[in-house]
């Protein structure tokens, strides 16, 4: 299937761990994308990058990390885990980075609770 | 203001028309889309408008835009129970790749 795919889609961890959560795209998109969503559902970008250039949210700590082996693939990796970090990611796509036509998909989400 | 506005909640009967509404942030935003999240679900594009249209229908669906207002509209005509889900609304600004969501909008649909 043509897609965003993320695994896993769901992961339970202890405070402190480290983790990762992987993200791919089968769409031939040269950018993606992190969002995070709360508890409230609200949305927020955390990173986006081709393979040019990362481009960060500010607020994110910088115990996130997104990590890209190719231009198919976006990781992310948390360390040391900590219970406000739970929430849903989702990682998304688009064709190109700064046209105006792009849109973005998004994969189904990776649930991450933190005990 | 600073965030994409929505409405958290919107009731309505299954049959009726369903309208749920965004305020944005940026006038200069040039595209505008309509996110779907269904319960534990990802999220589903669902349209886009690009800025210099008033307004665009697909099948049930029509979205309206008052820029001057920064006013965003996603109309739903005979609303199924199908369609209760989560809808975000989400600007992209100038310069910006990220997309700024809205609070999204919960939709229930009674039968």
């Amino acid at each position: 299937d043509t897609a965003v795919s993320q695994t896993p889609k769901y992961l339970v961890t202890q405070m402190g761990n480290d983790k990762s959560i992987k993200c791919e795209q089968n769409l031939g998109h040269d950018t993606m994308y992190w969002y995070k969503q709360d508890s409230k559902k609200f949305l927020k970008i955390m990173f986006s990058y081709n393979n040019k250039e990362l481009i960060i949210n500010e607020t994110v700590p910088n115990r996130f990390s997104p990590k890209s082996p190719d231009k198919a693939h976006l990781n992310l990796h948390i360390n040391s885990l900590e219970l406000g970090d739970s929430a849903v990611y989702f990682c998304a796509s688009s064709k190109r980075r700064g046209s105006e036509r792009e849109t973005q998909y998004f994969g189904p989400g990776t649930r991450l609770l933190v005990l | 203001g600073e965030d994409v506005e929505q409405s958290l909640f919107l009731s309505v009967r299954e049959g009726d028309s369903s309208v749920i509404n965004c305020t944005y942030t940026d006038s200069s935003s040039t595209y505008l889309y309509w996110y779907k999240q269904e319960p534990g679900a990802g999220l589903q594009l669902l349209t886009y408008i690009f800025s210099n249209m008033d307004m665009k229908q697909d099948q049930r669906l029509t979205v309206l835009l008052n820029k001057k207002d920064k006013h965003l509209s996603l109309r739903i005509a005979d609303t199924q129970t199908g369609d209760s889900a989560i809808y975000f609304c989400a600007e992209r600004k100038p310069g910006a790749n990220n997309l700024f969501f809205g609070t999204g909008t919960r939709l229930t649909v009674i039968p």
